[in-house]
């Protein structure tokens, strides 16, 4: 199947700093991508979508000032989170999805903030 | 809000085939029942997918009512790398306005 790759699979930021989650499609062209949190236990939370080339969409609840997501190119979308503080720690997975073949993806990025 | 209603855990022993059933009774024509599944602390992997005929790939069997509004996914084989939770969701394909909405999941326990 299509290859998401997310980087970097783990990261430990200090509070009030900002982290840049990567997510690329290898092998396809990724018009549409998903970003998702997932806390323990639970189900993934969609956060936003973005199309390359247009602002991301955000999910009702979601702080576009403060998960900030850039789809500049049909690879590559970022999702960086600004000013991060503790409850921003959790699993981050993004999703690329490429027409007919549905979504893939990516491996997760554990992000903890102290 | 997800369109599917699944069971939260079930149990199957391994080497014995393990059916996850799936209900999605508002499903729309267009829609498509796909599967996916996630082991703990990775992202989801995709497995199998169908809009109404049964399907079938190495990994699994995907069988849809008459009626579109329920379906199983089978693990023909189960062994203790299938334990994780698994996910059925509705969705249109080809669209801008595609959302993947994960529903809670069944999650699988393979015992030895």
């Amino acid at each position: 199947g299509a290859v998401v790759s997310q980087h970097p699979s783990r990261v430990i930021c200090k509070s009030g700093t900002s982290v840049k989650i990567e997510c690329r499609s290898l092998d396809f062209q990724a018009t549409t991508m998903f970003w998702y949190r997932q806390f323990p236990k639970q189900s993934l939370m969609l956060m936003a979508t973005s199309n390359e080339g247009s602002k991301a969409t955000y999910e009702q609840g979601v702080e576009k000032d403060k998960f900030l997501i850039n789809h500049a190119s049909l690879t590559l979308s970022t999702l960086t989170v600004t000013s991060a503080h503790p409850e921003d720690s959790s699993f981050y997975i993004c999703s690329a999805r490429d027409g007919e073949l549905g979504a893939f993806f990516g491996q997760g990025t554990r992000l903890t903030v102290v | 809000d997800a369109k599917t209603t699944q069971p939260p855990s079930m149990d199957c022993a391994e080497g014995r085939a393990a059916n996850l059933p799936c209900n999605h009774s508002t499903i729309s024509g267009n829609e498509y029942v796909y599967w996916y599944r996630q082991i703990h602390s990775q992202g989801p992997q995709y497995i199998i997918h169908g809009l109404k005929n049964n399907e079938t790939n190495e990994m699994a069997s995907l069988i849809i009512t008459e009626d579109r509004k329920s379906s199983t996914l089978i693990l023909p084989h189960a062994t203790l790398r299938d334990t994780a939770v698994y996910y059925c969701i509705v969705r249109v394909l080809i669209s801008r306005d595609d959302k993947i909405i994960f529903g809670k999941g069944t999650r699988l326990h393979i015992l030895p």
